[in-house]
């Protein structure tokens, strides 16, 4: 079945560097992609979102590029900060989303 | 905030009950989803909703059934609890009107269930 994964269960990173995250996914079909950010006791957040038609999206201090030829996204945080600390995860889908297991981002001091 | 409420957020049950949970939405949204998380599977679809008497299976529906009798309101039922239904159950919302297929999902804070 379809199945959404990312690379790395954790990823240290220093304070001030730019943090990147990897997902992949297995549905060529997928249109859409979305990555969310969950800290500890709290429901996963929104941070950004890609359709098929593009490569790359920006946000505030975020990045989202999608290669659809290897089926891979990535999100790229700029200059980390220890409130990024908390675990992220992709999905992919239409109705039915498809979530990746999470990667936790450690930020150290 | 999305307006989600999810209740109850803590229930302790044992094998064998059946236990409602519910989410309460006030956006007026047309899609509901409930999903679980458990360690080492990520958040994984039970059931959504695309209207009102509108449900479908998600990846692990086997042991849910599931309700929305009015808009606001989306229920999760387990007929007959089992210790592998332990887990932390994620009800979320998403705008659009029919057969819109993606966008943003909001999530309530979530329902932790332990089944002794």
């Amino acid at each position: 079945g379809e199945s959404v994964g990312l690379h790395l269960p954790t990823l240290s990173v220093q304070e001030g560097d730019n943090s990147i995250i990897n997902c992949a996914y297995s549905n060529s079909a997928s249109d859409y992609f979305i990555w969310y950010k969950q800290e500890s006791g709290k429901g996963p957040q929104f941070i950004i979102d890609i359709r098929s038609n593009m490569d790359k999206r920006q946000g505030q201090r975020v990045t989202v590029l999608l290669n659809k030829t290897v089926k891979h996204l990535s999100l790229q945080i700029a200059a980390t900060q220890p409130g990024d600390s908390a675990v992220y995860f992709c999905a992919s889908g239409t109705y039915k989303y498809i979530f990746g297991t999470g990667t936790r981002l450690k930020v150290l001091a | 905030d999305a307006g989600i409420t999810q209740s109850p957020r803590h229930k302790v049950t044992e094998t064998g009950t059946p236990v409602t949970l519910r989410c309460h939405q006030t956006e007026n949204h047309r899609y509901m989803y409930w999903y679980r998380q458990d360690p080492g599977h990520g958040l994984r679809l039970i059931h959504y909703s695309y209207g009102v008497k509108d449900t479908d299976k998600g990846e692990v529906s086997d042991g849910y059934s599931v309700s929305r009798s009015k808009t606001e309101d989306f229920l999760l039922t387990l007929e007959s609890a089992t210790s592998s239904q332990t887990s932390v159950y994620f009800c979320a919302i998403r705008e659009g009107g029919q057969g819109d297929a993606t966008g943003e999902l909001f999530f309530g804070e979530g329902s932790r269930l332990t089944v002794l």
